[in-house]
């Protein structure tokens, strides 16, 4: 079975703190899918990024980076001097590709609070 | 290009009773998703339709049922409903084995 385990309940950081979002992931699967999203107050799930398990590449999109490690099964997301619009509960999430269950495995979500 | 769309937005219900929530996904999407955000629970899959037939669907009891139409649009049906029903509905589209992308949710509170 699938788990998506994210230790963080809750972080708070100060505007322009670094912040690290981690994300442990369990699958027997060797081809999977692994996702970040974001969710505002208003409840909208907004897609960050898509990594497959084949490639194992860091990714940086302006503030935001991702660590993935498949010998430590981690998918770590890092926000680079945080802002208060960084506010949200975020997401890590985990999808086969077999197609015969292609849903997505959530873990429980961090909430992450920027303050001035 | 829209996003996807449900509606309604709020929904306050009793229990017993029956609801119906849609679903819109993206244009060209032939994969719908629906999940519950129950209080406490995080993200829960509930049901997956692609091609208008039921795919996969999550642990959840026979009272939860739905339908995809020829548009692909999507229908979540709750039978006898529960307290513990309330929660926040998420559909969510996709092509393909791609990103699923959501829609605003419906709030269903049941009093």
């Amino acid at each position: 079975a699938q788990k998506v385990t994210q230790a963080q309940t809750e972080i708070s950081v100060v505007e322009k703190e670094d912040v690290t979002l981690d994300c442990v992931y369990e699958t027997r699967d060797t081809t999977y899918y692994l996702f970040w999203y974001k969710q505002p107050p208003s409840g909208e799930l907004v897609f960050l990024i898509r990594r497959n398990s084949f490639d194992e590449q860091n990714e940086i999109s302006g503030r935001y980076s991702w660590n993935f490690q498949k010998s430590t099964s981690s998918f770590n997301f890092t926000i680079t001097a945080s802002q208060v619009v960084d506010s949200a509960v975020y997401f890590c999430a985990l999808s086969d590709i077999t197609g015969t269950a292609s849903k997505l495995t959530f873990g429980t979500g961090t909430r992450l609070q920027v303050t001035l | 290009e829209a996003g996807v769309t449900q509606s309604p937005t709020h929904l306050i219900k009793t229990r017993g009773q029956q609801v119906t929530l849609r679903c819109s996904p993206i244009s060209g999407h032939t994969s719908v998703y629906w999940y519950q955000q129950a209080l406490g629970l995080g993200l829960q899959f509930l049901l997956w339709y692609d091609e208008g037939e039921e795919r996969n669907r999550g642990n959840f009891p026979p009272r939860f049922s739905g339908r995809q139409f020829p548009n692909y649009s999507s229908e979540l049906n709750v039978n006898a409903l529960e307290l513990e029903d309330s929660a926040l509905y998420l559909c969510a589209s996709s092509f393909s084995f791609y990103e699923q992308f959501f829609g605003p949710g419906t709030r269903l509170t049941v009093l």
